[in-house]
C-alpha cells in the first residue's frame, strides 16, 4: 500500500534540476508532497486531486498521472535550501481520509 | 506562532512505563492526526479526529495506544507499557477539511520517544 519513491537519494549542484516520482499500485484521489529537514517538522508543498486541481507554492511544480497513478515533482534551478527529503503521501480511493507515505528521496544540493 | 505545537519534544523512558504526549493544533482545524516516523522512514499514519470524534485507527496500532481529542481542540497520545520498539518520533499534524476534499496537513515538530 506504500508508495514508491525514486530515486532513492540525488545530488545536485546549484542550479540543476531534478525530478522525484511515486507510484502507487491502488487507485488515488490525491497526492501531497512534503519536504523535510533533519530533526525538522515535515513542510507542506503541493498537493494534487484526482481531476486536475493542485494547489501548492508557486515554485513548486508537479504532476499527477490518474491512469498510471503516479506523480512527479520538478525541481528547478535548485537552491541550496531544497535539500532534505521529500516525502509523497498518498490518499487512495480504498483507504479514506488518511495519508500514506512513501519511504523518502534524499536531496542534497551542493554549492 | 500559529502552528502545531507538541509536548514534550523528548522523552526518555524505561520499558514498561506509560507516556502521553499533547498536541495543540492550529486552532480553527477542524482535523487531527497523529502519525509515527522512523529512521529512514516516512510518518507512519496512527489515528485521526474529526473535532472531537476518533474517525480511524490504524490497524497496526497496539491496544496499548489511544488517543483523545475530548473538546475537538487539543489530543493526547498515551502509549501504555512502553516497549523498546515503541521509541520513535510521534508527530502531529492538522488541517481543515470541508466534507472529502482533502487539504494540506500542517505538521507539528514531533515528539521523540526513547524507550530504555
Amino acid at each position: 500500500q506504500q508508495p514508491v519513491q525514486s530515486p532513492q537519494a540525488v545530488i545536485l549542484r546549484e542550479g540543476e534540476d531534478a525530478v522525484i516520482n511515486c507510484s502507487s499500485s491502488k487507485a488515488l484521489y490525491s497526492v501531497h508532497w512534503y519536504r523535510q529537514k533533519h530533526g525538522e517538522a515535515p513542510v507542506f508543498l503541493m498537493i494534487l486531486l484526482k481531476g486536475g486541481e493542485q494547489k501548492g507554492h508557486e515554485k513548486i511544480s508537479a504532476s499527477f498521472n490518474e491512469k498510471k497513478q503516479q506523480s512527479s515533482l520538478y525541481l528547478t534551478a535548485s537552491q541550496l535550501s531544497y535539500s532534505g527529503t521529500y516525502f509523497c503521501g498518498t490518499e487512495g480511493m480504498e483507504y479514506g481520509n488518511k495519508l500514506v507515505f512513501g519511504a523518502g528521496t534524499i536531496l542534497r544540493v551542493k554549492s | 506562532d500559529t502552528g502545531v505545537s507538541q509536548d514534550p519534544r523528548h522523552k526518555i523512558t524505561k520499558r514498561g512505563q506509560n507516556v502521553t504526549f499533547r498536541c495543540d493544533p492550529i486552532s480553527e482545524h477542524n482535523r487531527l492526526y497523529w502519525y509515527r516516523q522512523t529512521l529512514g522512514q516516512g510518518p507512519e499514519f496512527l489515528t485521526y479526529f474529526q473535532n472531537e470524534a476518533q474517525l480511524e485507527k490504524s490497524r497496526l496500532l497496539s491496544d496499548r495506544f489511544s488517543a483523545e481529542r475530548p473538546k475537538g481542540s487539543f489530543s493526547t497520545l498515551e502509549i501504555q507499557r512502553t516497549e523498546q520498539g515503541d521509541s520513535a518520533m510521534y508527530l502531529c499534524a492538522s488541517s481543515f477539511s470541508r466534507g472529502d476534499n482533502p487539504y494540506e496537513q500542517y505538521f507539528g515538530p514531533g515528539t521523540r520517544l526513547t524507550v530504555t
